[in-house]
């Protein structure tokens, strides 16, 4: 069965260090999703792209924070420097597109900072 | 006020028993998920709703839409059905396509 790839599935980093994550997802699937989850709380959306653009970063803490899909595929979501706060699951979904899709999910990146 | 909330915020049930998860929400949508998170992260999508009800072994969910109220069902729980399940609507405002989580259900399933 396809599934949305993850990676690393754990990353532990100092304070004002660089962190990146990387999303692989289901193939032909034209909209990807990164989602922070924190403890005990619902995820919420950081951004999501429509092939290779942005179509909603407005929760995405740009100072820090920096996302990417270059060719419509594959991703990455940036931190620099990363903060305690930002500790969290750092999720990755991908759907067909709008309306009454499914979607599908990534197993996640949980860091950790230190 | 959330735009999803759901209810109980934890459940313990006995092996066996029928358990019930209610999600209402205030938004306009176009459609309904149900989610389940086991301990390390990784999400699961266990049902996608527009109307009505589908059911899937022991899992069943239905949705209102005029009541902006959806149930998930397990019949005949078991332990391995510990997890938060979590209900997400996609809605019609907003950005298209993304989802509205609510916080979620920890169920604890007993032997």
């Amino acid at each position: 069965e396809a599934e949305v790839a993850q990676s690393p599935r754990y990353k532990i980093t100092e304070k004002s260090q660089a962190v990146a994550f990387w999303c692989d997802p289901i193939s032909g699937h034209a909209t990807l999703y990164w989602y922070r989850q924190i403890l005990g709380q619902g995820p919420e959306l950081l951004v999501q792209f429509q092939d290779e653009s942005v179509v909603d970063d407005s929760q995405l803490p740009k100072d820090r924070f920096s996302a990417e899909r270059l060719k419509g595929v594959d991703s990455t979501l940036k931190i620099q420097p990363a903060e305690l706060g930002d500790s969290a699951m750092y999720l990755c979904a991908s759907s067909t597109g709008t309306g009454a899709y499914g979607y599908t999910f990534g197993s996640g990146t949980r860091l950790t900072v230190v | 006020k959330n735009e999803v909330e759901q209810s109980p915020q934890n459940l313990t049930a006995q092996e066996g028993e029928f358990i019930t998860i209610n999600c209402s929400y205030s938004v306009g949508i176009s459609a309904l998920h149900w989610l389940q998170q086991h301990p390390g992260g990784g999400i699961v999508s266990l049902f996608m709703l527009s109307s009505g009800k589908k059911k899937h072994g022991r899992l069943i969910a239905t949705i209102n839409i005029q009541e902006k109220h959806s149930s998930l069902h397990i019949t005949a729980s078991h332990p391995r059905d510990s997890a938060v399940y979590i209900c997400a609507v996609r809605n019609y405002g907003g950005s298209q396509g993304n989802l509205i989580f609510g916080k979620g259900t920890k169920l604890s399933v007993k032997p």
